[in-house]
């Protein structure tokens, strides 16, 4: 099994540009799940989706992010416009089912906002 | 809402010391607990987990740790450390029967050789 995919790995781009995060969970796996970790913040939770829906997206911090998950194998997360404090990594996670309740983490996009 | 707490947020050790890391948690209802570690430039893999049964629980790398739930805690143990243990260490915490995981905000772990 080849893991959560993410790509891609490291983005550098200029204020004010688009931003597009791509991840692959798990075959099989139900859930994904997005995340932005900084130094100041940590780990937050942004949104999640079961069966490609989403669930719950509170941690979404403006309009300026949006996620979508098309299909079961690949999700979004953009950023539009981009703003330097922004700059975080973000990870994706995928979990099997309701009943295993362990997350499956990706490699993470590094994101620089200049 | 669930938090969880580390109180710790930079531990400098020796290698062969022992390590206790600690995370609280605030809500009191039944409750899964994991430890993940996030190794430098690397994601977060899982150390170990709680659902039920044992409170003591045994992980990868000689890591274990203990959910005592009348102190909202689980911290993490190793009794010896390795240089190869310095990394990010996580605590997370769900409600039963929601799928959010709630992290700390992680302790930095640092082994002098």
């Amino acid at each position: 099994d080849a893991g959560v995919i993410q790509s891609p790995r490291h983005e550098v781009t200029e204020m004010g540009q688009e931003v597009t995060l791509r991840c692959k969970p798990i075959s099989g796996h139900d859930y994904l799940f997005w995340y932005r970790q900084t130094m100041m913040r940590g780990l937050e939770l942004l949104i999640y989706f079961n069966n490609n829906v989403p669930i719950d997206d509170s941690g979404m911090p403006e309009d300026r992010f949006s996620a979508k998950m098309p299909n079961a194998s690949f999700s979004t997360l953009k950023i539009q416009p981009s703003e330097p404090r922004d700059s975080a990594v973000y990870f994706c996670a995928s979990r099997p089912d309701s009943t295993y309740n362990e997350q499956f983490f990706g490699p993470g996009t590094r994101l620089t906002v200049l | 809402a669930q938090s969880v707490s580390q109180h710790n947020h930079h531990v400098i050790l020796s290698e062969a010391a022992s390590l206790e890391l600690g995370c609280n948690y605030s809500y009191g209802g039944t409750v899964n607990l994991f430890w993940y570690v996030q190794y430098p430039g690397q994601h977060l893999q899982l150390l170990l987990k709680y659902f039920s049964g044992d409170p003591l629980v045994k992980g990868i790398k000689g890591f274990e740790a203990e959910f005592i739930k009348s102190k909202f805690s689980f911290n993490l143990r190793k009794p010896s450390v390795q240089w190869s243990d310095t990394a990010e260490y996580f605590c997370a915490v769900s409600n039963f029967g929601n799928e959010k995981l709630t992290f700390g905000t992680g302790t930095r772990l640092t082994i002098i050789p």
